[in-house]
Formats: structure tokens, sequence, C-alpha cells
């Protein structure tokens, strides 16, 4: 069965600082893989998506993840930090047969001023 | 992006009493939609993948008779949840998906059920 590892919990970045969540799979095949944030009390909005072809994805909100494969990782990065992303991020991989989705743990970010 | 609407927002039940909790794909038409649930502060669990016309499939460890599941259009699913007890307070999200392979899923903006 596919899994999904997001190894922090809680991450802390000053606003405009750089950001990288991390975010590794298991998976037999070729996966299709999709971060998402989630703020509180509210629905998955969609980040950026790979399924397949350049192994770095640009998203929304200037975010971007490159899919490792040798790694198997897609983690995610963005060059400067705004006080509005702080939010929850999932990383998960989708089950092509089922198309239904497992989710890592997620990533709470909180931004400094 | 596609729209999922998934209502009510935040619903209080008594014990015992059944809840009803509807997600509309408002402008495709959504061959599959699934159900997560989500404890806080954890991650979305997968309850069931709901196929129009269909029954629903349930993941292991969810109890089908508890959770009832209907998708009885392209555009609805509900989701019932039968004699409530305080352990089912939670947060239930519905995603939908277009037929369309390599398409996201999109998400409903969830539904917080507390059971007194």
């Amino acid at each position: 069965a596919q899994s999904v590892t997001q190894p922090d919990i809680h991450i802390t970045v000053s606003e405009g600082a750089s950001l990288e969540l991390r975010c590794n799979y298991s998976y037999g095949a070729t996966p299709y893989l999709f971060w998402y944030v989630q703020s509180p009390g509210q629905g998955l909005q969609l980040l950026l998506k790979y399924f397949s072809g350049d192994t770095l994805v640009q998203g929304i909100k200037g975010f971007e993840a490159e899919f490792k494969r040798s790694q198997s990782s897609f983690n995610l990065r963005k060059p400067s930090v705004h006080w509005s992303d702080a939010a929850e991020y999932f990383c998960a991989v989708e089950d092509t047969g089922r198309r239904a989705l497992t989710f890592g743990s997620g990533t709470r970010l909180q931004v400094q001023p | 992006g596609a729209v999922v609407s998934q209502h009510p927002s935040r619903v209080i039940c008594k014990s015992g009493t059944s809840v009803k909790i509807e997600c509309r794909s408002l402008d495709f038409q959504a061959t599959t939609m699934f159900w997560y649930r989500q404890f806080p502060k954890q991650s979305l669990m997968l309850m069931a993948t709901s196929n129009e016309g269909s029954k629903a499939t349930y993941e292991q460890g969810v109890e089908k008779d508890k959770f009832l599941i209907n998708h009885a259009s392209l555009t609805l699913s509900t989701l019932t949840v039968t004699s409530a007890h305080p352990e089912d307070s939670s947060f239930y999200i519905c995603s939908a998906r277009l037929w369309q392979s390599n398409t996201e899923a999109f998400f409903g903006q969830g539904t917080r059920l507390t059971v007194v």
C-alpha cells in the first residue's frame, strides 16, 4: 500500500525567508503527487500536482516542488514566505487504481514577523 | 478550478440522532466522490469511495451501517452519520473527481460535526 511521510510536524520561519517542506512517498508505480494547503477549519486547496514530465513543478502562490524518483521525494519550496502562508500543508499520493489520495500527516507552518 | 460545495459547514447534534452531510460538484460531473475524516491536528483518512449509481466502497474499519453514503447523481453525494455518538465528532471532508485521469481532486470546505 502507498504511504506518505512528512517528517516535519511543525516549522517556523521568518517572513521573507525561504521554505522547504519535506515529503517522502512509497508507491509501487509512477506516482501522482500533490501538495494541498489547509487553513484552520477549512477544506483543502491544491497548490500543485505532478503527473509526469518535468520534475520541477510550479504551483500557485509562488510555490514549487521537485519530484526526485531516486529519493522518493516531492519537497515543496518557496523562495520568500509571506505571513499569509501560515497554514497546514499536506502532501498526498494518488492510488491511480482507485483514484483516492493518501495523505501525509501534515506540516504546520508558522510565519514570524 | 472546479467547485465542490459541502453543507452544512458546522452541525451540532445530540447523541443517538442522525446527521446528513451533502457534497455537491457545482460545475462538473463527478463520477467518483470520496469521503475523508480528519481528527484535530491529524491528517485526512479515507472513509469511503462513492461511485455514482453503485454502492460505496468502505475502507477497513469504517462501519458502513453507521456511515451511510449515497451517490444518487453525478453531482451529489451524501454522508449520513447514523445514531451519532460523541466519538463521531470530527471534521468530515468530501472530494470529487472528474472521470478523466491526470486531473486533481477538488475538495469541499468540510463539515465540523459535534455530537453532544
